[in-house]
């Protein structure tokens, strides 16, 4: 059974990069694409970006400038990094696996980690 | 890039059935076969429930299907369940991204 373990702080300053990664499990990264997905509090599910084993990436537009997602095969693990955040950034994110090619098809989710933006 | 635009509520008596609309246009629903929905309990990671318009995961009952009907894609949910109780996501890829839904709270009444 492929599980998905999101860690990275919890608490993050205004203005400063938010690193965040998924390891996974009972399975090989390989041969997948696998996303990060934030929801805000009280809010819906937000896309952020793709990552395949390897290493092609593909971004929300509204925040490409912002993300980059990388991978460590070796591992098994990626990873999120969001740079100069802000309150709007706190969310809970979660990683998940998309069992198609990148077409929102997210078969494996992470539990989420809350990640809180402030100073 | 906007939202995919679904009702904010939907409720239903156990046993009837329910259907939650997902709008999009011809960039993201109308145009691709890759539609999804997502149920999420509070507190919870999102669970694949219908992908790729009208297919179910293994596991996923069969109360659940999903159609697509131009730019609207539905998911419908038969026999409604107090277990049905939660928030529901669509979610459509768009040529090179994903969008999703607003999501839509289902009440079981």
């Amino acid at each position: 059974q492929v599980q998905l373990q999101e860690s990275g702080p919890g608490l993050v300053k205004p203005s400063e990069t938010l690193s965040l990664t998924c390891t996974v499990s009972g399975g090989s990264i390989i041969d997948y694409y696998w996303s990060w997905i934030r929801q805000r509090p009280g809010k819906g599910l937000e896309w952020l970006g793709y990552i395949y084993y390897s290493g092609n990436t593909i971004y929300n537009p509204s925040l490409k400038s912002r993300v980059t997602v990388s991978i460590d095969t070796s591992k098994n693990q990626f990873s999120l990094s969001l740079r100069s955040v802000t309150a709007a950034d706190s969310a809970v994110y979660y990683c998940a696996r998309d069992e198609g090619i990148a077409v929102g098809t997210f078969d494996y989710w992470g539990q989420g980690t809350l990640v809180t933006v402030s100073s | 890039q906007s939202a995919l635009t679904q009702p904010a509520s939907v409720s239903g008596s156990p046993g009837q059935s329910i259907t939650i609309s997902c709008t999009g246009t011809s960039s993201d629903v109308g145009g691709y076969d890759f539609v999804s929905w997502y149920q999420q309990y509070p507190g919870k990671a999102p669970k694949l429930m219908i992908y790729e318009v009208s297919k179910r995961p293994s596991g996923v009952s069969d109360r659940f299907s999903g159609s697509k009907s131009g730019n609207t894609a539905s998911l419908t949910i038969s026999g409604l369940q107090a277990e049905d109780e939660a928030d529901y996501y669509c979610c459509s890829y768009a040529g090179s991204t994903t969008r999703f839904g607003g999501g839509t709270k289902l009440t079981v009444l």
